[in-house]
């Protein structure tokens, strides 16, 4: 079945940098999200990318849809300390109702 | 406007006995999606569903697990008879028709002694 690898696995930053995290699939996706978890959460949903190429930005946080399909990235500008936790991609083959396929995760912490 | 509500949120069972997992997905969703979660790990899909309607449970364990979402009422996903590795974050997700986004609940943690 897909995989999606995410990179880096975890991420030590201190307040104020910026995060810059990535995801690459085996095979091609038509619709790719991110999601945000904290512990004992569910996931919550950042943003959604729907064509290749697109940039779309939701506040500090930044996300693109990969060229080739086959990945994405997330950055996240002037971090916080809320923005620690873990961020998961998400892809699906086609757009509209159907399975999400997650990445392994980027577990981001930032050192006082 | 109420999210994605799951419960329990901690459940407990010994070996060999039926564990019982509901959700009510958000206002207006009849798109209901369940996902497992191993600790450090990701989610893995395992069945989406809409009303009355099994769509996908290509990520179902053949045996002892079994979903549905009735006309009225939450999605229950049933485990029969657990064992130790059944223990794990599950996750109920819901979206509206038509859409990608997924939107999930807070989770109902199973810890099988």
């Amino acid at each position: 079945g897909q995989q999606l690898n995410q990179s880096p696995q975890s991420m030590f930053i201190q307040e104020g940098e910026d995060v810059s995290m990535n995801c690459t699939s085996s095979s091609i996706f038509n619709t790719w999200l991110w999601y945000k978890q904290d512990p004992g959460e569910g996931p919550v949903l950042l943003i959604a990318l729907y064509k290749a190429g697109e940039l779309t930005s939701n506040g500090r946080l930044t996300a693109q849809f990969g060229i080739t399909r086959k990945d994405s990235f997330l950055n996240i500008s002037a971090s916080i300390p809320s923005d620690v936790g873990i961020y998961f991609c998400a892809g699906q083959l086609s757009y509209g109702n159907e399975k999400l396929t997650f990445g392994t995760g980027t577990r981001l912490t930032i050192i006082p | 406007n109420a999210g994605v509500m799951q419960n329990p949120r901690h459940l407990v069972r010994r070996r060999g006995q039926e564990a019982r997992l509901r959700c009510s997905p958000m206002k207006g969703h009849s798109h209901v999606y369940w996902y497992r979660q191993l600790p450090e790990e990701g989610l893995k899909f395992m069945v989406y569903l809409q009303k009355e309607n099994i769509i996908d449970e290509s990520g179902m364990p053949k045996e002892r697990f079994s979903a549905e979402f009735p006309k009225e009422g939450p999605s229950i996903l049933r485990i029969q008879q657990v064992v130790r590795g059944d223990s794990a974050a599950y996750f109920c997700a819901s979206s509206p028709s038509g859409s990608s986004e997924q939107f999930f609940g807070p989770g109902t943690r199973l810890t099988v002694l």
